[in-house]
């Protein structure tokens, strides 16, 4: 079993929709967790980070952490075509100087 | 300013050869990570460097891949009797090591023929 899991999609949705995206993991040493998205042949780029459980919310997006359930999600509000990406989980023993484990991505794709 | 950059973007080599991918991290950047990306999936870590000293290289598939930071900036993934199931897109990463997030390069994608 991995140590995160995430549901690879791919995942279509109309322009304006309300997306949400998950991941589980089986480790409860994991404090950080952090949101990539990743367009074609690109590196990754941080999104969100939070740490221990709770809400963030950064424009149309919000990252929530349910520690108790090792549940992470991702909400993108007003989904534009320019948010068609994979988007990545990933999280972390401690912030800086811990490896990142990733789930495997999920494909989002917005049609307009 | 300038990000993570990595040389070469694509390399084609044969079964056996011998690669170098090269890592130029962001400026005043002290940790470095390389992480291999495998199509369809996520980044999986390879080596992290805090200066010239690797701190982890639990993520290192074998004996074949090497990677080095002599001088705590640029760094050096090295990989002998390359095989075709090496081919992935290697990701280098580098973080300023004060609790900052770790920013990734475009990646070299390598295939092995």
């Amino acid at each position: 079993q991995k140590e995160v899991e995430q549901d690879p999609g791919p995942l279509s949705v109309p322009e304006g929709a309300i997306v949400s995206l998950n991941c589980t993991y089986s480790n409860s040493a994991f404090q950080y967790f952090m949101w990539y998205r990743q367009y074609s042949r690109k590196g990754p780029e941080l999104l969100m980070y939070t740490y221990s459980s709770g809400n963030k919310e950064d424009g149309r997006f919000t990252a929530q952490v349910d520690k108790s359930s090792k549940y992470i999600s991702l909400f993108i509000r007003d989904s534009q075509p320019s948010d068609s990406a994979t988007y990545l989980c990933a999280m972390s023993r401690s912030y800086n100087t811990d490896k990142l484990i990733f789930g495997t991505g999920t494909r989002l794709q917005v049609f307009p | 300013g300038a990000g993570v950059s990595q040389t070469p973007s694509n390399k084609v080599t044969e079964k056996g050869k011998y690669v170098e991918l090269r890592c130029d991290p962001i400026s005043g950047h002290t940790a470095l990570y390389w992480y291999r990306q495998s199509l369809g999936q996520g980044p999986e870590f390879l080596i992290y460097f805090q200066g010239t000293g690797a701190a982890d290289d639990s993520g290192l598939p074998n004996d074949r891949f090497f990677a080095v930071r002599p001088e705590g900036s640029v760094s050096t993934l090295k990989i002998q009797r390359t095989e075709r199931g090496d081919s992935a897109v290697y990701l280098c990463a580098s973080s300023r090591g004060d609790g900052e997030t770790q920013y990734f390069g475009p990646g070299t994608r390598l295939l092995v023929l």
